[in-house]
């Protein structure tokens, strides 16, 4: 399997449940992305992890945790979110030196539902 | 603070050129890049410019000025299927920070 590839693809939730999204990059990547979309604020960058290491954390909220166990695998667990957190949650990577730092590619998303 | 602006809508004829631009205020600058995102789908990367100038790939090029913080995004023989919204984008360190989105009408 080829890209970067996001689970589960929909979802829907209570505000008192956990949940976690997962994604997944066979591309060699060493930089991975969470970035929020919804029609408010599209592509709101939420979290920044280089080389496993998180780079950037743009005053998210606490109710999002992200976790990267190695390049390849990134996730972000929810817990008693809010439903203004309903929105698409794009995962991206990207290389880390030279002109391909600055290429994302991007899964194709997760849409959370949260009522 | 940083931000990227460019206009919310741009409307265009089938066979026509467009120009999408894009504005740019933040702390550090790598270089400016393009996404297109069709409804429903994921943003997916179009073009690049790290230097100043003219980048061209098929219909799309892609122009920046370092000195005006200002880039666009030209589409030639513009197609229906190249309706969508664009999307500039800047890497800060290591952030990629995006603009709110350029909506393209195009007209048959």
């Amino acid at each position: 399997e080829t890209g970067v590839t996001q689970t589960p693809r929909h979802l829907v939730m209570g505000m008192t449940n956990k949940k976690s999204l997962k994604c997944e990059q066979h591309l060699g990547h060493n930089a991975m992305y969470w970035y929020k979309q919804s029609a408010k604020k599209p592509l709101e960058l939420m979290f920044v992890y280089s080389l496993e290491e998180r780079v950037e954390n743009n005053s998210v909220p606490s109710r999002f945790s992200p976790e990267c166990p190695n390049s390849s695998h990134l996730f972000l667990h929810l817990h008693t979110l809010q439903p203004e957190d309903s929105a698409l949650y794009l995962c991206a990577s990207s290389q880390t030196q030279g002109t391909g730092a600055n290429v994302l590619t991007f899964g194709a998303g997760s849409r959370l539902t949260v009522l | 603070g940083q931000s990227l602006e460019q206009p919310s809508e741009v409307t265009a004829v089938e066979g026509a050129i467009v120009q999408i631009n894009c504005t740019y205020q933040t702390s550090g600058f790598y270089g400016l890049s393009w996404y297109q995102q069709h409804d429903g789908g994921a943003p997916t990367f179009l073009s690049y410019n790290g230097l100043d100038g003219l980048e061209e790939t098929g219909r799309f090029s892609s122009f920046l000025s370092r000195s005006d913080s200002y880039g666009y995004l030209l589409l030639q023989e513009l197609q229906m299927k190249d309706s969508a919204s664009y999307f500039c984008a800047v890497r800060d360190d290591d952030k990629i920070i995006f603009g709110k989105g350029t909506r393209l009408h195009i007209l048959p």
